[in-house]
């Protein structure tokens, strides 16, 4: 079963508009949650986190927020650039257990 | 920029043959994760170690994989024998301690003949 899901295996967003990677979760014990970006032939990235006390964060271009009673976080790339164009993971935290990742959304930015 | 280093970065074996892979993590980061990623998916642990002991290894298949920190800096990954099954990217990451942001090398991609 999975804990994190990311239900968007893909999306495409022109270049200069906003993207949106959602990413749902199940287990209600996750306290921490992690946005990590991958390019081909490369290790994941780290973006961004939030802790589980806190209903946003933001970083330049990147903002991740975080709804607990929907189970739902969300991270939103303001505007979108070429460079951008990647793939998403969603990651989550709960007391001292392995982080555990979503599968994934490829993000195309089209210039 | 510290980064977590990773080698070879490509590796083509036989089935039945022996491989390895080495990961030298960020300096100071005292806990150090392998990892799998199989295309499509995210990455899954295999092991996580704490300075040189080994603090989770229950998704790692022991029948086959061995790791090692000898002296809580660098670690090595063993398979023997690879199966076609193992074919993957094998990624190691490094953190400052458990539930630390972690930090991801290059990986290395694995093709099992």
């Amino acid at each position: 079963d999975q804990q994190v899901k990311q239900n968007s295996p893909s999306l495409s967003v022109q270049e200069g508009r906003i993207s949106i990677l959602n990413c749902d979760y199940t287990n209600s014990m996750f306290d921490y949650f992690l946005w990590y970006k991958k390019y081909p032939a490369e290790g994941p990235t780290f973006l961004i986190s939030i802790s589980s006390i806190k209903d946003k964060n933001e970083d330049g271009r990147f903002t991740v927020f975080l709804n607990k009673s929907a189970k739902h976080l969300s991270l939103h790339i303001v505007p979108s650039q070429p460079g951008d164009s990647a793939v998403y993971f969603c990651a989550a935290y709960s007391g001292n257990t392995p982080l555990v990742f979503g599968k994934g959304t490829r993000l195309s930015v089209i210039a | 920029e510290a980064e977590v280093a990773q080698s070879p970065r490509y590796k083509i074996t036989e089935k039945s043959q022996a491989v390895a892979f080495w990961c030298d993590p960020i300096s100071g980061h005292a806990t150090l994760y392998w990892y799998r990623q199989i295309l499509g998916q995210g990455p899954e642990l295999l092991v996580q170690f704490q300075d040189e002991s080994v603090v989770d290894d229950s998704q790692l298949p022991k029948d086959r994989f061995s790791a090692e920190r000898l002296k809580g800096v660098d670690s090595t990954l063993k398979i023997q024998p690879a199966e076609l099954g193992d074919s993957a990217m094998y990624l190691c990451a490094s953190s400052r301690g458990q539930r630390e942001t972690q930090y991801f090398g290059p990986g290395t991609r694995l093709l099992v003949l």
